[in-house]
């Protein structure tokens, strides 16, 4: 079966400037994830959807993120505006109902100048 | 409140010798608990989890860990490592959450160990 796909793999933009990060979960996987990996710090939590529904948004850093899961299917993180401690990887990764451990996409690395 | 502490953030070893990369944790409520390894340009891959059981948990590649209830920790151990074993290794902990009549754990990760095999 196919894994968890993000889009992009990098991206640098500039400070300001909107970013928008996809993931792609295994087909069938109604959990999804988002985590971030920040510089020299460790991975946390940013949000949890449970099909299109989201569940758990208590790591979401600030209103300038702004996550969808359109029908369930792929899911969207945008970051609007940039600022520079945004910086860092971006996991997805997603779950079958009921299952604790998750498959992980390969991540995102965001770089802001 | 749940925590993780890796308690070596950079381990060096040398090739076949044995390893133990060192994890600590802290919760309230009953746990479940994970190593996640990340090799150079990929993603996280899981390696093993202790859900319920026997406390000792064998993963993929030959690694092991032992759930110590007393001690809060989850050691990873493999008793001869190669030079592809390099990467970065992260403890997690997840408790069980309700969302809407099913269930999800959200991870909890240490800091990471970065495991230099050389030759």
């Amino acid at each position: 079966e196919a894994g968890v796909t993000q889009f992009p793999s990098h991206s640098v933009i500039e400070k300001g400037q909107t970013v928008t990060l996809r993931c792609d979960p295994i087909s069938g996987h109604d959990n999804l994830y988002w985590y971030r990996r920040v510089m020299g710090k460790e991975i946390k939590f940013l949000l949890h959807f449970v099909k299109e529904s989201k569940q758990d948004e208590s790591g979401m850093p600030n209103n300038r993120f702004l996550a969808e899961r359109t029908g369930g299917t792929y899911s969207t993180l945008k970051v609007q505006p940039a600022e520079l401690e945004d910086s860092g990887v971006y996991f997805c990764a997603s779950s079958q109902v009921n299952e604790l451990s998750y498959t992980f996409g390969s991540g995102t690395r965001l770089t802001v100048v | 409140a749940q925590s993780v502490t890796q308690l070596d953030s950079q381990v060096p070893v040398f090739e076949e010798a044995p390893v133990e990369l060192r994890c600590n944790y802290s919760s309230s409520v009953s746990v479940y608990l994970f190593w996640y390894v990340q090799y150079p340009n990929q993603g996280l891959q899981l390696l093993l989890k202790y859900l319920s059981g026997s406390t000792l948990v064998k993963g993929i590649n030959g690694f092991e860990a032992e759930f110590n209830k007393s001690q809060t920790s989850f050691h990873l151990r493999k008793p001869s490592v190669h030079i592809s074993d390099t990467a970065e290794y992260f403890c997690a902990v997840s408790d069980l959450r309700d969302a809407g009549g099913t269930s999800y754990g959200k991870l909890t990760f240490g800091q990471g160990t970065i495991l230099t095999v050389h030759p």
